[in-house]
């Protein structure tokens, strides 16, 4: 079957570094996104892995192992505005376009 | 960047009417466009794959008579929830891709269907 794991919340300081990490199970896998959601509010990209290593946009970075199915957001130097939740999602290669999103992290951070 | 707009951006029906939720790329042709649902405090749950031009692929367990997706363009598909009952009531989510090579996709603002 398919199956994607995330934690469900995150607390942490302003200035602090979280490290939301999602496993997945997912036969034809062809990459990991990341998207960040604020309460009613659409989701927006934040970065796609589809080989190993790190990606690093600004603030935030996603890594991917492919032979651990297993990745991570890093969200550094945290906002008050980073507030919100953040869903992993994996695409397949037979049907390369869709995702299919976790459960989602609610990072909360406090001053 | 990419901008997807949804219309409305909320409505309230009465059981057994129809409502039709707009999704629109502006200033992009999207060659396919998704439909999502989303309850509080929860996941994106795919509804169904639309390409213009062509029938619309629906995730397992999803009514495609009660959930009508049409692409008419490149920058334009529709979802009609046809004969709506409290519990259609959600947060339905389109979301748009150019095409090509990149994963990324570009979400609308989402519209609020409460059904009474």
């Amino acid at each position: 079957g398919q199956s994607l794991e995330q934690p469900s919340e995150v607390t942490a300081v302003e200035g602090a570094i979280v490290q939301i990490n999602c496993t997945y199970q997912t036969s034809g896998f062809y990459g990991l996104s990341w998207y960040q959601q604020h309460d009613g509010g659409a989701p927006t990209f934040l970065s796609y892995n589809a080989l190993d290593g790190l990606e690093e946009t600004g603030r935030f970075s996603s890594f991917l192992s492919r032979s651990d199915s297993y990745g991570y957001l890093l969200l550094q130097e945290l906002q008050m505005k980073d507030s919100a939740s953040y869903f992993c999602a994996v695409s397949r290669s037979d049907s390369w376009g869709k995702l299919q999103f976790g459960a989602g992290t609610q990072v909360v951070v406090t001053p | 960047g990419a901008v997807v707009s949804q219309h409305p951006s909320w409505v309230i029906c009465k059981s057994g009417t129809s409502v039709k939720i707009e999704c629109r790329s502006l200033d992009f042709q999207a060659t396919t466009m998704f439909w999502y649902r989303q309850f509080p405090k929860q996941s994106l749950m795919l509804m169904a794959t639309s390409n213009e031009g062509s029938k619309a692929t629906y995730e397992q367990g999803v009514e495609k008579d009660k959930f009508l997706i049409n692409h008419a363009s490149l920058t334009l598909s529709t979802l009609t929830v046809t004969s709506a009952h409290p519990e259609d009531s959600s947060f339905y989510i389109c979301s748009a891709r150019e095409g090509g090579t990149t994963a990324e996709q570009y979400f609308g603002p989402g519209t609020r269907l409460t059904v009474t």
